[in-house]
């Protein structure tokens, strides 16, 4: 099946930094998403990027679909940016979404 | 936007009961739900795929005796724990995908907020 793997595994940051998060994934997808999983557990989408770039405020996210992989930027972190960051994909619109294992961010004031 | 309920939020039962756990779409119909679970610090797992009006499928792995799923209508899926033990204890939670946007180029699933199940 297909792998996505996502690095770093944890990031740990100083408020104001910038941070890059990455997503590795084995094979062609057509749906890609970025989550936030917070401290209750609720994932928060952030993007649904399968191809292109987008950008939200703070949050950008890239993705090279021909290259299979994905990048989220967070710029200017603030504390309530930490939790748990996951890729996930789907091979197929409409299809169960495969996570990656994570990267957990920590900032500190 | 798209929502996804989900209910109850959080349980707590003995060994030996079963736990009814529901997902709704709120604002669109689904065809097709799904049921991961994620376990303390790990990730999240896909479990099973709820199909409206048919059978679910499930992952490989996981007993479809113990995790019964029910998708009586294109809004409700539920998903079942019978005979809970321990070793249940997880965290459960949905998605779906709005049927109307099949074959559009904006096709995200929905997650629901999940259930965090305690078996003692």
């Amino acid at each position: 099946g297909i792998q996505v793997e996502q690095s770093p595994p944890d990031l740990i940051l100083q408020e104001g930094a910038n941070s890059t998060l990455r997503c590795n994934f084995s094979d062609s997808v057509n749906n890609l998403q970025w989550f936030h999983q917070n401290p209750w557990g609720q994932l928060i989408n952030l993007f649904y990027i399968p191809s292109g770039t987008k950008q939200n405020g703070r949050l950008s996210a890239t993705t090279v679909a021909t290259e299979r992989y994905s990048l989220l930027y967070i710029s200017s972190s603030q504390t309530t940016d930490s939790g748990v960051y996951f890729c996930a994909v789907g091979l197929e619109a409409g299809t169960a979404l495969i996570f990656g294992k994570g990267t957990t961010l920590s900032v500190s004031s | 936007g798209a929502v996804v309920s989900q209910h109850p939020s959080w349980v707590i039962c003995k060994s030996g009961t079963s736990v009814k756990i529901e997902c709704r779409s709120l604002d669109f119909q689904a065809t097709t739900m799904f049921w991961y679970r994620q376990f303390p610090k790990q990730s999240l797992m896909l479990m099973a795929t709820s199909n409206e009006g048919s059978k679910a499928t499930y992952e490989q792995g996981v007993e479809k005796d113990k995790f019964l799923i029910n998708h009586a209508s294109l809004t409700l899926s539920t998903l079942t724990v019978t005979s809970a033990h321990p070793e249940d204890s997880s965290f459960y939670i949905c998605s779906a995908r709005d049927s109307a946007q099949r074959g559009s180029r904006y096709q995200p699933q929905h997650f629901g907020d999940g259930t965090r199940l305690s078996i003692l």
